[in-house]
C-alpha cells in the first residue's frame, strides 16, 4: 500500500517568499505531524494533528508557520515570508492513532536562499 | 532537561562487535517506547517497539527499565549495514500528543 507522501521533494525558494509543503498520510490514519530537522541535527516537533484539529501547536516556531489538514487526510504547512533559518527537510508522518508508530515521509527539502 | 536524552555517538565499532546504547526519559507518565532507525539523508524508520518485559528481534534486543526511566537497545554480531542513528522515542500517554524523539545515536560499523 501506499506510504506516507510529501510534495514537493525539493524546494528552493529566496528570502521574504511563501512556501506550501503538502503531506499525503496513510488512508486512515487519524493522526499526522509535521517535524523539521536541520543538517546534522534531531528530530524537531513542529504540530501534531488528530483528525482535522490541532491539539498541540506548540513547536511552531513563529507566527510565520501555520499548518491545516483537510478532510482527516491532507495537510499544508505554510511558512510566509521565510528566512534563510529555515532552510531544513520539513518531515511529515502519520499513525493510526495518537502514539502509534509513526510512519514518515521522504520530506521536503527547503532551502531560502 | 531534555524529555529524552541520548548520547550522540559517533559510536565506532568493528564488524561483528556488540554494542549497546541507552537512552533516559523524563516523563515517567510515558507508555509507549520505540526505537527508530535513521540512515544519512533519509527519513526515520521503525526498528523496534519497546515492551516492558523486554524484547528482541534477531541481533536487536530492547530494554525498558520504567524505575530508572531508560532503555536500551543491544546490537549483536554488528553488520556494515547498521550504521546509521538509532533514534529513542517516547510516547507520553496513549491518547495524547506525538511521539518525542531523542536526537539520536549515531553508530559507525567499521570492516
Amino acid at each position: 500500500g501506499a506510504g506516507v507522501s510529501q510534495s514537493p521533494s525539493n524546494k528552493v525558494t529566496e528570502k521574504g517568499k511563501d512556501v506550501e509543503l503538502r503531506c499525503d498520510p496513510i488512508s486512515g490514519h487519524t493522526a499526522l505531524y509535521w517535524y523539521r530537522q536541520s543538517l546534522g541535527q534531531g528530530l524537531e516537533f513542529l504540530i501534531y494533528f488528530q483528525g482535522n484539529s490541532a491539539p498541540d501547536k506548540s513547536g511552531l516556531p513563529s507566527d510565520r508557520f501555520s499548518a491545516e489538514r483537510t478532510g482527516g487526510s491532507v495537510s499544508t504547512l505554510t511558512i510566509q515570508r521565510t528566512q534563510q533559518e529555515d532552510s531544513a527537510v520539513y518531515l511529515c508522518a502519520s499513525s493510526l492513532q495518537a502514539g502509534d508508530e509513526q510512519f514518515f515521509g521522504p520530506g521536503t527539502r527547503l532551502t531560502v536562499l | 532537561r531534555k524529555e529524552v536524552e541520548q548520547d550522540p555517538g559517533p559510536f565506532n565499532v568493528p564488524e561483528g562487535a556488540t554494542v549497546a546504547f541507552n537512552c533516559t526519559y523524563s516523563n515517567s507518565a510515558s507508555q509507549s517506547f520505540f526505537w527508530y532507525r535513521q540512515d544519512c539523508r533519509k527519513e526515520p524508520k521503525l526498528l523496534m517497539s519497546v515492551y516492558s518485559s523486554g524484547n528482541e528481534d534477531g541481533r536487536f534486543t530492547a530494554q525498558l527499565n520504567r524505575a530508572s526511566q531508560y532503555i536500551s537497545l543491544l546490537i549483536r554480531d554488528s553488520k556494515l549495514s547498521d550504521s546509521a542513528t538509532y533514534l529513542c522515542v517516547v510516547s507520553p500517554f496513549t491518547g495524547r500528543r506525538a511521539l518525542t524523539f531523542g536526537s539520536g545515536t549515531r553508530l559507525q560499523v567499521q570492516p
